[in-house]
């Protein structure tokens, strides 16, 4: 199975700075369409989780444009720009590129 | 609007079984793959179970394979999933997820029933 390993695993951050979580997978994520499966989850407290990005760095449909993906192969990066209250919850990395898909064990974020 | 609700959790004892449902609405059901994904309490996401739309695949997380068995009803809009001989590490908030046809998976969740293994 790929494994996915998420750091940090708790991010303490002061609202309106920058925040970068780290996401690197046991194997390349590159399927054979040429796509890569990364696909990043936001979870508020007591929430269901929602994907904030596809496809590395595609954002979904009213994701504010302050977060971003980046990476290729087995090293991936979620960035918000300027951290936010409403930002405060879990993120969890997840690939779909093989079966079966795995998420990284997620990262608490919170405020300073 | 997409709407996935699950319903069907509940407390069981170990070597139980339960049945989870999910109604799903705003969209062409049949055309899109769909899942569960549990989380158990404090916990990470685990994904357990797919079913493509078209039937080509079936896929299972190996900690439920030959327990659990999903299916889905296009008719009826609804995917389920049957457990069978549950136990206490099976407790968790069961998700019913949908993969999106062009954007990759779990593009939409439900809010998730809670199942409860224990005597």
């Amino acid at each position: 199975d790929v494994v996915m390993t998420q750091s940090p695993l708790s991010l303490p951050v002061t609202l309106g700075q920058p925040a970068s979580i780290s996401c690197r997978s046991s194997q390349s994520l590159v399927y054979s369409d040429g796509n890569t499966y990364l696909n990043w989850f936001q979870q508020r407290p007591g929430q269901s989780p929602r994907r904030l990005l596809y496809k590395v760095s595609d954002r979904d449909s009213g994701v504010p444009d302050r977060f971003s993906g980046s990476g290729s192969g087995t090293d991936f990066t979620l960035k918000i720009s300027r951290v936010e209250a409403e930002d405060v919850g879990v993120y969890y990395c997840m690939q779909g590129t093989h079966w079966p898909r795995t998420f990284g064990q997620g990262t608490k974020v919170e405020i300073k | 609007e997409v709407q996935l609700v699950e319903s069907g959790g509940g407390l069981v004892k170990p070597g139980g079984s339960l049945r989870l449902s999910c109604a799903a609405s705003g969209f062409t059901f049949g055309s899109y793959s769909m899942n569960w994904v549990r989380q158990a309490p404090g916990k990470g996401l685990e994904w357990v179970s797919s079913f493509s739309s078209s039937g080509t695949y079936i896929y299972y997380a190996d900690s439920v394979k030959g327990r659990f068995s999903i299916s889905r009803d296009n008719a009826k809009n609804s995917l389920y999933l049957q457990m069978n001989s549950l136990r206490a590490e099976d407790t968790a908030v069961y998700y019913c997820t949908r993969d999106g046809r062009y954007s990759g998976s779990n593009d939409y969740w439900g809010q998730g029933t809670l199942v409860t293994v224990s005597s």
